[in-house]
């Protein structure tokens, strides 16, 4: 089982719909839970970070944790053609410290006109 | 403010040469962390640097590895290239204190080839 899931994709959605990207993990005592945005060809951009258990919205993203499911979501409302990306899910370990980031593979998303 | 800077962008190396890459945190970040990104195993993690001292160390061969100076400056070196080592290394700052410490800002990357 590998620490961070998630599909990837593609995941097509058309512009002005929203975009539910997931992620998992194994790990159950991680702590910390990021979202990255990586365009091909480019290094990522750090989206969201979340820490507890519920909702946090910033923008058009809203990020949703459920640390009993270990589960964490990405919604992009509206979504736009310039959101055509890879997300990443990013976790940090129980035992690895704050700063190790384990990451998902990716979700690819499509945003077509 | 000035991101998270790595020199060179690129960089073209043959089997067993060594490599030495660097990264520039953002200013008043203290934490440095390193990953390698390939398409078979995607991003992964190296080591973190804080207060010029490795903290984390993930699971690479002790070819890889790297330090950190008082300004918070990072290198990271690889000892005796293999064409496996070929990758897009990638540096991320976080403050490590105060605000959100736990947040990685990634640089550019460098992209390493091995011939």
């Amino acid at each position: 089982q590998k620490e961070v899931e998630q599909n990837s994709g593609p995941l097509s959605v058309p512009e002005g719909a929203i975009a539910s990207l997931n992620c998992t993990y194994s790990d159950r005592g991680s702590q910390s839970f990021f979202w990255y945005r990586q365009y091909s060809g480019k290094s990522p951009e750090l989206i969201m970070s979340i820490y507890s258990n519920g909702d946090k919205e910033d923008g058009r993203f809203t990020a949703q944790l459920n640390k009993a499911s270990q589960y964490v979501s990405l919604l992009i409302r509206d979504s736009q053609p310039s959101d055509s990306a890879t997300y990443l899910c990013a976790v940090t370990p129980f035992s690895g410290g704050y700063n190790k980031l384990i990451f998902g593979a990716g979700t690819r998303l499509a945003v077509h006109p | 403010k000035a991101g998270v800077t790595q020199t060179p962008r690129y960089l073209i190396k043959t089997r067993g040469q060594q490599v030495t890459l660097s990264c520039s945190p953002i200013s008043g970040h203290r934490s440095v962390s390193w990953y390698q990104q390939t398409p078979g195993q995607g991003l992964q993690f190296l080591f973190e640097y804080f207060s010029e001292t490795q903290r984390n160390k993930g699971n690479f061969p002790g070819r890889f590895s790297g330090r950190q100076f008082s300004n918070s400056r990072s290198e990271m070196n690889v000892s005796t290239l293999e064409l496996g080592d070929s990758a897009l290394y990638l540096c991320a700052s976080s403050l490590a204190e105060g605000g959100d410490p736990y947040e990685q800002y990634f640089g550019p990357g460098t992209r390493l080839t091995v011939t």
